[in-house]
């Protein structure tokens, strides 16, 4: 079975320039999270939804925005980029988002972005 | 205060050599918890969930001690290919159902 896909692998972008990141989670998984890990860390929540809406949101300036198609795959955007922006983006899908017990979620590669 | 605390590593053992790690989570209404693996520059992989009975899956036992909120992974039998960063995760019941990841305790396992 496939895995959590993410376009592209890898990104260069300049200050100030936007980027859009996509993200297609397992076949019959609804739930995709996004997350930026930068070197050293653990990765940092940014985003969640669930059935093409947002249930919840970590803390990241207004300039981060995602959604979800009908097909469950994912955007996630950024604009007026920052040097501090470069980091690994992932997304990751769990199957099903129920009152309090939550599923694994299964993570992509990830997108290496790079802001010069 | 970040949610989740993991024990500073790095860790070095010899192959064969038995290793714990330790997690201290911050938020009590938290619930379900996780161990991931991460290689050097691919993404964190699922090793296994931690239940409050305590869980073992071969070399790997994970266990929870909700009282103290406390979560251990013990890794029997060391292998080379153990060697990795292993993330203590924390599902959270605020922000939706966000893994709440702590810093990440490198291990490095020698011949």
């Amino acid at each position: 079975d496939a895995g959590v896909t993410q376009s592209p692998t890898h990104l260069i972008k300049t200050r100030g320039q936007h980027v859009t990141l996509r993200c297609s989670p397992i076949s019959g998984h609804k739930s995709v999270s996004w997350y930026q890990q930068v070197l050293g860390q653990g990765p940092q929540f940014i985003f969640q939804y669930y059935e093409k809406e947002e249930r919840g949101r970590g803390n990241f300036p207004d300039r981060f925005s995602a959604r979800q198609f009908p097909n469950y795959s994912s955007e996630l955007n950024v604009n007026a980029l920052l040097l501090g922006d470069s980091a690994l983006y992932l997304c990751a899908s769990s199957p099903v988002l129920t009152g309090g017990f939550a599923y694994e979620q299964y993570f992509g590669p990830g997108t290496r972005l790079t802001v010069t | 205060r970040k949610e989740v605390e993991q024990d500073p590593g790095p860790f070095n053992v010899p192959e064969g050599a038995t290793v714990a790690f330790n997690c201290t989570y911050s938020n009590s209404a938290s619930q379900s918890f996780f161990w991931y693996r991460q290689d050097c520059r691919k993404e964190p992989k699922l090793l296994m969930s931690v239940y409050s009975s305590g869980n073992e899956d071969g070399r790997f036992t994970a266990q929870l001690n909700r009282a103290s909120q406390y979560i251990s992974l013990l890794i029997r039998d060391s292998k080379l290919s153990d060697s990795a960063t292993y993330l203590c995760v924390a599902l959270g019941s605020n922000s939706g159902y966000a893994l709440n990841f702590g810093k990440g305790t490198s291990l490095l396992v020698t011949p």
